[in-house]
């Protein structure tokens, strides 16, 4: 079966400070990965996606930024963090970009 | 773009009933998708039902169900014989090209 993993699952860090939150799938192949946002009592915002090594589409733009180097392995970074990153963020994978998507734990993040 | 509106931010339900959580969408694609995901306050988005636009039988999981009427452009969620354990946040959400969630709605079992 496949499973989803993403840490760590909580980060407190200071403005101005690098980021680097890592998602991992088991279990499939050449999945479609996304990181996702959620504001504390908000709902999703889509941040990026992949559909493959290498391939990144943004969907806002921010002060973030996303990398795929294995076929299983999503990073979302950051070079300097602001107050405003502050919150959950969720990574997923689907087998179709139209299909259902599949959920890790999330990291709670506070930007101090 | 596609829209997806949930206008219940907060719904109420006594143990064993059933609910009915809305749902409405805006979208120009021919072929899309729509979802339904719980968010209990762990945080975790599980997965609960999906229905295909070309679907002419209204998905069914277990106590939930999806009643969706095209025309309208709704696809709400039905829970059946609610327990305390549904108690979480619901999103709805559709997919053609992207990917689109919902605000959400807060729901409460009442014991």
């Amino acid at each position: 079966s496949q499973t989803i993993h993403q840490w760590p699952a909580t980060l407190v860090q200071p403005v101005g400070s690098p980021l680097s939150l890592e998602c991992t799938v088991e279990g499939t192949s050449n999945p479609n990965l996304y990181w996702y946002r959620q504001a504390a009592g908000r709902g999703l915002q889509l941040l990026f996606y992949s559909v493959g090594i290498g391939q990144i589409s943004s969907e806002v733009p921010q002060n973030l930024s996303a990398s795929r180097p294995q076929d299983r392995q999503f990073i979302l970074s950051s070079k300097k963090l602001l107050l405003s990153d502050s919150g959950f963020y969720l990574c997923a994978w689907s087998v179709f970009l139209a299909g259902e998507q599949y959920f890790g734990p999330g990291t709670r993040l506070t930007v101090t | 773009a596609q829209k997806i509106t949930q206008t219940q931010p907060g719904m109420f339900v006594q143990e064993k009933e059933a609910v009915t959580l809305d749902c409405t969408y805006d979208t120009s694609d021919q072929s899309y998708g729509l979802f339904w995901y719980k968010q209990p306050s762990s945080g975790e988005m599980i997965f609960l039902i999906y229905q295909g636009s070309y679907d002419e039988q209204n998905a069914t999981e277990g106590r939930y169900s999806l009643n969706f009427q095209k025309a309208r452009k709704s696809a709400n969620l039905v829970i059946s014989a609610s327990q305390l354990g549904d108690s979480a946040m619901y999103f709805c959400a559709t997919a053609g090209n992207q990917f689109y969630f919902g605000t959400g709605t807060s729901l409460t079992v009442i014991p």
